[in-house]
């Protein structure tokens, strides 16, 4: 079993929907988790970052961790054309442990 | 957030020659950076840990002899693909985090390297 697990998708939406992306992982000494966005042919872009359990929202986006069922969420609100890339969760136990990434969920937004 | 910049972007080479790829941190100094290895389709797959001025950890599996790692300074590692093979073929990322940040998962990626081996 993965320690992360991801759903590789592809997820299309209409412009404007909701988004949910979502993860399991099975360590339990996870404490950080982030989200990750990769264009084609780039380096991932870091997302967002968050501590243990709860919510953490950045503009169109809000991360979702509900450490008792060890799952982790991606919001995007308002979708467009521009979000449409490859979505990577990961997470890791801290200090300077190995991080440990999903798969990817690959999203398409159609105008 | 922080700049890595990783040099250069595409490369090309026969086969049996020798790449390396360049990762700077532009903003802060990295005491850790990492070497990720990604297949089409695929996650990332961490090759190794450098840590300035110490030998690279490296990742089960990964050849050290021919993926050599060098992070001399706080803002500059390097990988050497040495003698490369097609199989050697694939996109190459480094990150880095800085112990003024939050450890190790705060990671900031370089735009990555893609490979390609004749």
């Amino acid at each position: 079993q993965k320690e992360v697990e991801q759903d590789p998708g592809p997820l299309s939406v209409p412009e404007g929907a909701i988004v949910s992306l979502n993860c399991t992982y099975s360590n339990s000494a996870f404490q950080y988790f982030m989200w990750y966005r990769q264009y084609s042919r780039k380096g991932p872009e870091l997302l967002m970052y968050t501590y243990s359990s709860g919510n953490k929202e950045d503009g169109r986006f809000t991360a979702q961790v509900d450490k008792s069922s060890k799952y982790i969420s991606l919001f995007i609100r308002d979708s467009q054309p521009s979000d449409s890339a490859t979505y990577l969760c990961a997470s890791y136990s801290g200090g300077y442990q190995k991080v440990t990434f999903g798969t990817g969920t690959k999203l398409q937004v159609i105008p | 957030g922080a700049v890595v910049s990783q040099h250069p972007s595409w490369v090309i080479c026969k086969s049996g020659t020798s790449v390396k790829i360049e990762c700077r941190s532009l903003d802060f100094q990295a005491t850790t950076m990492f070497w990720y290895r990604q297949f089409p389709k695929q996650s990332l797959m961490l090759m190794a840990t450098s840590n300035e001025g110490s030998k690279a950890t490296y990742e089960q599996g990964v050849e050290k002899d021919k993926f050599l790692i060098n992070h001399a300074s706080l803002t500059l590692s390097t990988l050497t693909v040495t003698s490369a093979h097609p199989e050697d073929s694939s996109f190459y990322i480094c990150s880095a985090g800085t112990s003024g940040r939050a450890g190790t998962g705060e990671l900031f990626f370089g735009e990555g390297s893609r490979l390609t081996v004749l």
